[in-house]
């Protein structure tokens, strides 16, 4: 079964430091792809990063970059530098190449707070 | 600008109400869908279009009703509603339903409340 684990449902970063949000993931498919997308308070969700089962190098958008470890099944998203508006919910997912009509599984989420 | 547009942002009704929810894509996109997302509960797809042609109906009651008229627009009619109906639903649609490497761009949401 398809599944997606985000084990830190909270965290409290520093402003400008880095920060990891993990991801685990569960599939028996070869070929999938992830995602990261960023929802703050006001509703929207904002897709931040992808990564495919198959590419060589790690994903990376500017500030954003995943740290990908196809043998451990994680996923995680590594922010630089974190700003005040870094401060959201942030939902990994993931979909399956033999999924049909393109179903997508999200996580729970982790609500990321910058400090000031 | 995601270029996913949901109308209206709030809606509050009554459980005898009906109403309706409306999605427009200006992605040029083929594919639409329909996700409920309530507190403390991970995002739940709802419907699934693929040029306009309804393919998945993730088992949601009845009283939410789809409608696609074409692959720029998305509905969702509201009938009869229950209290555990509030929650944010949100559009999104993506370019190619079959690739996995396609990410889905997401309005900003209607929130909605029944009384």
């Amino acid at each position: 079964a398809q599944k997606i684990t985000q084990t830190q449902p909270g965290m409290f970063v520093q402003e400008k430091e880095a920060v990891t949000l993990d991801c685990t993931y569960d599939t028996s498919d070869p070929s999938y792809g992830l995602f990261w997308y960023k929802q703050p308070s006001s509703g929207e969700m904002i897709f931040l990063i992808y990564q495919g089962s198959y590419d060589q190098q790690n994903a990376t958008e500017g500030r954003y970059s995943l740290n990908f470890q196809k043998a451990r099944k994680s996923a995680n998203l590594v922010i630089s530098a974190s700003q005040l508006g870094d401060s959201a919910m942030y939902f990994c997912a993931m979909r399956e190449r033999s999924s049909s009509a393109s179903k997508i599984i999200f996580g729970s989420g982790t609500r990321l707070s910058i400090r000031p | 600008e995601t270029g996913v547009t949901q109308t209206p942002r709030h809606l509050v009704m009554g459980m005898t109400n009906k109403k309706s929810l409306k999605c427009e894509q200006h992605l040029g996109h083929n594919a639409m869908y329909w996700y409920k997302q309530s507190a403390k509960k991970p995002l739940e797809l709802m419907f699934v279009y693929n040029f306009k042609e309804q393919t998945e109906n993730n088992s949601v009651p009845s009283r939410f009703s789809p409608e696609c008229p074409n692959s720029s627009h998305l509905f969702l009619h509201l009938h009869t509603l229950q209290p555990e109906d509030s929650a944010l639903y949100l559009c999104a649609s993506s370019q190619d339903p079959g690739t996995a490497d396609q990410p889905q761009h997401f309005g900003d949401g209607t929130r909605l409340s029944i009384l």
